[in-house]
């Protein structure tokens, strides 16, 4: 079956630091992939998300690039505020789009110290 | 913009009391989907639907029910509660199959059986 794979954490890192959070993913065929994010006491929200291999994700200064042939997602961003801290979700949805939901990882806290 | 809705936001139940978490969105979505998260896990699938009267089993589905009478509204409903059902609760919906639209998710429902 599908599954994701993320770095644990917590991950602490100073504000202005270069952040990488690993995703890697079992899955057959081309899945989509996401990185969810979650603030304290809120639902998740989407992140960004790439539908195909070599597709590159962005927003709010994240990126994260589709590649399939390392079956990596892994999320990057340049400089980090104290305000990107929360949990961060790296998921799949199945090859074809199904409607039974998301595969999630089991999720990165990462904190940003100023 | 109310998006998806969820109550209570918390519960406090005693093993074997039963009781129904709401969600409602606003957002005419045909998806919905109910997930359980559990600390330092990634969200697990219970029960998803992909429109009023129609429902299907996800990942971990024992000892809960649901139901779909409309396209907004996507009750869960716990029969006999376990300690075993301790864990925050989502409620996401979506306008299409998981990988073509983003989920939206609820806040949560924070639930304890004791």
């Amino acid at each position: 079956g599908n599954s994701v794979t993320q770095m644990e954490g917590p991950v602490t890192l100073s504000e202005e630091a270069f952040l990488t959070i690993n995703c890697t993913y079992t899955a057959t065929g081309y899945p989509s992939l996401f990185w969810y994010v979650q603030y304290p006491g809120e639902g998740l929200q989407l992140l960004l998300k790439a539908t195909k291999a070599d597709d590159k994700g962005s927003n709010k200064g994240f990126e994260a690039t589709y590649r399939k042939e390392t079956t990596s997602f892994h999320l990057e961003k340049g400089s980090v505020q104290v305000s990107d801290s929360a949990v961060y979700f790296c998921a799949l949805s199945r090859a074809g789009g199904g409607a039974d939901g998301l595969t999630f990882g089991k999720g990165t806290h990462l904190i940003i110290q100023p | 913009n109310a998006g998806v809705t969820q109550t209570p936001k918390f519960r406090i139940l005693k093993i074997g009391q039963s009781m129904t978490l709401q969600c409602t969105q606003d957002m005419n979505h045909n998806y919905m989907y109910w997930y359980r998260q559990d600390p330092g896990m990634g969200l697990k699938l219970i029960y998803y639907s992909v429109g009023a009267g129609i429902t299907d089993k996800g990942e971990v589905p024992n000892g809960y029910n649901v139901s779909r009478s409309t396209t907004e509204d996507f009750p869960l409903r716990l029969e006999l509660a376990a300690p075993s059902q301790t864990s925050v609760y989502f409620c996401a919906s979506s306008r299409e199959g998981s990988g073509n639209q983003p989920q939206h998710f609820g806040d949560g429902t924070r639930l304890s059986i004791l």
